[in-house]
């Protein structure tokens, strides 16, 4: 079955740049789609199709996806920023929704 | 506004058989596939399944199929998951979801969550 490796947490400075990676064979060829929770409430996507931000999340947060990595980039972090963050595909091969293990994100 | 509210959550002992419902608002609740998504205490997402707009299709992930069947009904604008046979390891949070009208696998909105918990 098809696997999403993430780095189980990172931290960053407000004000600075946090990249998170999401691992995959061949995910370039799939589109990524990306969610923020916080504690105690439901995931929120903050990025789909690789790179496309839905309505109200703002322009700090990207995306890329290439050969065997996906990224969501956080620029100019704020401590609102600090979440746990999902990277999500689709495996047709499986018929699969296939969600990443998740990254901890920590604003110093 | 989209709302998604889920109810069916409570704590059922193993073995034991469960029916969350999920009632949907805010949209035209027949042109969108379904899913199912849920989360064990302090564990990541993982995802159940979904269902197309016509119920004509359905996918399972491999851990509930043969024990989970996932419906709809379009004109009540809802969404049900029964669980049969249900494990400790079936204990989570689990979320109803709307699916990107366009976007195939895209969880675009997601409700509070209903908890279920199995334990004897």
């Amino acid at each position: 079955s098809y696997t999403l490796t993430q780095p189980p947490s990172m931290s960053v400075a407000p004000g600075k740049t946090a990249r998170i990676t999401c691992e995959g064979s061949d995910i370039g060829s799939k589109s990524v789609h990306w969610y923020q929770q916080k504690p105690g409430q439901a995931p929120v996507l903050v990025l789909y199709v690789d790179r496309e931000r839905p309505s109200g999340i703002p322009e700090r947060f990207s995306g890329s996806n290439s050969g065997d990595t996906a990224a969501l980039t956080i620029t100019r972090v704020e401590a609102g920023d600090e979440a746990d963050y999902f990277c999500q595909v689709w495996d047709s091969g499986s018929e699969h929704v296939v969600f990443g293990g998740g990254t901890k994100l920590t604003v110093l | 506004e989209v709302r998604l509210v889920e109810s069916g959550g409570t704590l059922v002992q193993p073995g034991g058989s469960l029916r969350l419902s999920c009632a949907a608002s805010g949209f035209t609740f027949r042109n969108h596939w379904m899913s199912w998504v849920r989360q064990a205490p302090g564990k990541g997402l993982e995802w159940v399944a979904n269902i197309k707009q016509d119920g004509s299709e359905k996918h399972f992930v491999d851990s509930v199929k043969g024990r989970f069947t996932i419906s709809r009904d379009n004109a009540q604008n809802s969404l049900f998951l029964q669980m049969n046979s249900l494990g400790v390891e079936d204990t989570a949070i689990y979320y109803c979801v709307r699916d990107h009208l366009l976007w195939f696998g895209v969880s675009e909105n997601w409700g509070q969550g209903t908890l279920v918990t199995v334990s004897s």
